[in-house]
């Protein structure tokens, strides 16, 4: 059974880059696409962008110019920089698995990390 | 990048069913969109249960209880999640999904569900 976990610094000062993890278990994250997903505190989820295995990317328009994502096949991990941050980056992030069945076409999310907080405060 | 309208609370007594519902932008239609499902409990991730497209393409998510199922309302351009023989366990937030092609993933804002 596939499980992740992120990790990753909970506090980052404004206007710095917050740097995540994402290390999966349980399974290969070869051939398959992986995510990150956001919820601030009692609010709703907004999604990042997802990496293929491979390496290819898709990004959230409203976020894109701040974001890169990154896999490492060899430790089995994926990674997310967020630059420039605000206080309004302030949430819960999470990363999970994408599951995408491209003849239908269905994507959805499963499984999903249990999530890390990240505070931006100086 | 579209907007998905959910109430933000519901209410239902145990034993009852609760119908929740998501809203597609009057520019989008429902019928042209699998709608995805999820449901977060406090402090945990949010769960996939369940995406419906029509009555002959839907899918549950693995060990999802068949209580949970989706539909639509074409005249409403809604999503509809209904969760029949309603439990304790199931109060929770709900969040539906759509992805729209060439586009982005886009979450509703969320219902809360009270299991009164």
């Amino acid at each position: 059974q596939v499980q992740l976990q992120e990790s990753g610094p909970g506090l980052v000062k404004p206007s710095e880059t917050l740097s995540l993890t994402c290390t999966v278990s349980g399974g290969s994250i070869s051939s398959y696409y992986w995510s990150w997903i956001r919820q601030p505190p009692g609010k709703g989820l907004e999604w990042i962008g997802y990496i293929y295995y491979s390496g290819s990317t898709n990004y959230n328009p409203s976020l894109k110019s701040r974001v890169t994502i990154s896999v490492d096949t060899s430790k089995n991990q994926f990674s997310l920089k967020l630059s420039s941050v605000t206080a309004a980056d302030t949430a819960v992030y999470y990363c999970a698995r994408l599951l995408v069945v491209p003849a239908a076409p269905l994507y959805w999310f499963d499984p999903w990390g249990q999530g890390t907080l990240v505070t931006v405060s100086s | 990048q579209p907007v998905l309208t959910q109430p933000p609370s519901s209410s239902a007594s145990p034993g009852e069913s609760a119908r929740l519902t998501c809203t597609l932008p009057s520019d989008i239609n429902v019928g042209s969109y699998n709608i995805y499902w999820y449901q977060q409990k406090p402090g945990s991730p949010p769960r996939y249960l369940l995406y419906y497209y029509s009555d002959s393409d839907k899918g549950q998510g693995s060990g999802v209880p068949s209580r949970f199922s989706g539909s639509k309302d074409a005249s409403a351009n809604t999503g509809i999640l209904l969760i029949s023989g309603l439990q304790s366990e199931d109060e929770a937030d709900y969040y539906c999904m759509i992805w729209p092609s060439n586009a982005h993933v886009v979450f509703g804002g969320g219902t809360k569900l009270t299991v009164l």
